[in-house]
């Protein structure tokens, strides 16, 4: 079993649809949880993080699930620049060093 | 402005030949990573230093090597030992009050 696991997709959506991503990781020593955003041949960048209360970032909102250890990632309004791979991480900390895991990503598609 | 570099954008390698990947931050992070990334799956670490003068093998060690004599500074050499060199190599570092990871542009490695 992966230790990070994502549909990988493709999600096609039209522009304004919400669109939702699920993970879900195997290691209940995980503590922190992230969302890496992908464009085509570029590396990977934060989108944001994941915390327990659920967070909120403009039309982004994540979600964790510590009792299932599953994470979610749910983008309102699609837009066109939206399309890209999302990325799912997490880490886990061993003693004083930490280790990101990732998931291969779910691509999304926004079209008109 | 901060951020991580990498060069070269575009790297050959000839059958038997070494290969030196650059990584530069003036982030002041003190850790810094080396991923390869595959099509279809996730990054895998290959390489990390927590610490100047100090690193540890990732997941995927063999036919690479590192150096990290300067907090800045964190070259991969891709050794004529590792077999299927072919990839998009990320360099990352990792720092900022969520202790989150951010990467460089990367390097695309292609064997002659």
């Amino acid at each position: 079993r992966k230790e990070v696991e994502q549909d990988p997709g493709p999600f096609n959506v039209p522009e304004g649809a919400t669109v939702a991503f699920n993970c879900t990781y195997s290691n209940s020593a995980s503590q922190s949880f992230f969302w890496y955003r992908q464009d085509c041949r570029k590396e990977p960048k934060l989108l944001m993080s994941v915390y327990s209360s659920g967070n909120e970032d403009g039309r982004f909102t994540a979600q964790l699930n510590r009792a299932s250890q599953y994470i979610s990632l749910l983008i309102r309004d699609s837009k066109l620049s939206d399309s890209a791979t999302y990325l799912c991480v997490v880490n886990i900390v061993t003693g004083t060093a930490s280790k990101l895991t990732f998931g291969t990503g779910t691509r999304l598609q926004v079209t008109l | 402005d901060g951020g991580i570099t990498q060069s070269p954008k575009y790297l050959f390698r000839k059958e038997g030949q070494n290969v030196t990947l650059s990584c530069e931050q003036n982030l002041n992070h003190d850790a810094m990573y080396w991923y390869r990334q595959d099509p279809g799956q996730g990054l895998r670490l290959i390489y990390y230093s927590q610490i100047v003068n100090d690193f540890q093998k990732g997941d995927i060690a063999e036919g690479y090597s590192v150096s990290r004599e300067k907090k800045e500074s964190f070259p991969l050499t891709v050794t004529s030992a590792q077999k299927n060199p072919t990839a998009f190599y990320l360099c990352a570092s990792k720092g900022g009050v969520q202790e989150t990871q951010y990467f460089g542009p990367g390097t695309r490695l292609l064997v002659l």
